[in-house]
């Protein structure tokens, strides 16, 4: 299983564009990305998921550069709603895919 | 979208007790669950994966005799902590897997069930 290394924290200001990276350096040729949001006593919720170059959906966008070495997720003008702890996770998305969670990285959006 | 339902979403119980905890997947069969337990201000930790009319897979570290797993059906898997102790009071959070419109895996998480034992 790849293993992942994000940025433990961030902050940012209302409005702003949030951008949160995260290293996979081994990543298998089968494994997929996926971004998942988590509020606190909740489980996570699935943000995007995509395997390379880039996917936007109604919420974010991921970019994945052709090395699939790293990705960026980016949340376009954050609100104090998008407070919250990022996970990224690497993993077999065509057959089982059993989830190894990262620390991930917490975001604090300042209004 | 895909729903997963967990149930209690909390449960206080006296140390010796057994709770049960439900997961269950709404309007789509899952052959697979996972398990999970997180504690205050840390990541998710995977305790087992739960397959439909087979036995569990624990992780490394997790007692399968404390932890019991059951996956009767395509829509539930139950974890029962055993002789529950304050120590194993925790936020267990349970994922289903589901394939997307293009046929990719994706998990959909419970909300949690935060278990306290006195």
């Amino acid at each position: 299983l790849a293993k992942t290394t994000q940025p433990i924290s961030m902050d940012s200001y209302e409005g702003q564009e949030v951008n949160i990276t995260c290293s996979h350096n081994n990543i298998a040729t089968n494994d997929y990305i996926t971004w998942y949001q988590q509020f606190p006593s909740q489980g996570p919720r699935f943000i995007i998921q995509g395997y390379k170059t880039k996917v936007t959906n109604e919420v974010a966008s991921l970019f994945i550069p052709a090395d699939r070495k790293s990705s960026t997720l980016s949340l376009p003008r954050v609100s104090l709603s998008d407070t919250a702890v990022y996970y990224c996770l690497v993993g077999e998305a065509t057959g089982g895919f059993k989830t190894i969670f990262g620390a991930g990285t917490r975001l604090f959006v300042k209004a | 979208g895909a729903v997963v339902s967990q149930h209690p979403s909390w449960v206080i119980c006296k140390s010796g007790t057994s709770v049960k905890i439900e997961c269950r997947s709404l309007d789509f069969q899952a052959t697979t669950m996972f398990w999970y337990r997180q504690f205050p201000k840390q990541s998710l930790m995977l305790m087992a994966t739960s397959n439909e009319g087979s036995k569990a897979t624990y992780e490394q570290g997790v007692e399968k005799d404390k932890f019991l797993i059951n996956h009767a059906s395509l829509t539930l898997s139950t974890l029962t902590v055993t002789s529950a102790h304050p120590e194993d009071s925790s936020f267990y959070i349970c994922s289903a897997q589901n394939r997307d419109r293009a046929g990719a895996n994706v998990l959909t998480f419970g909300a949690g069930s935060r278990l306290t034992v006195l």
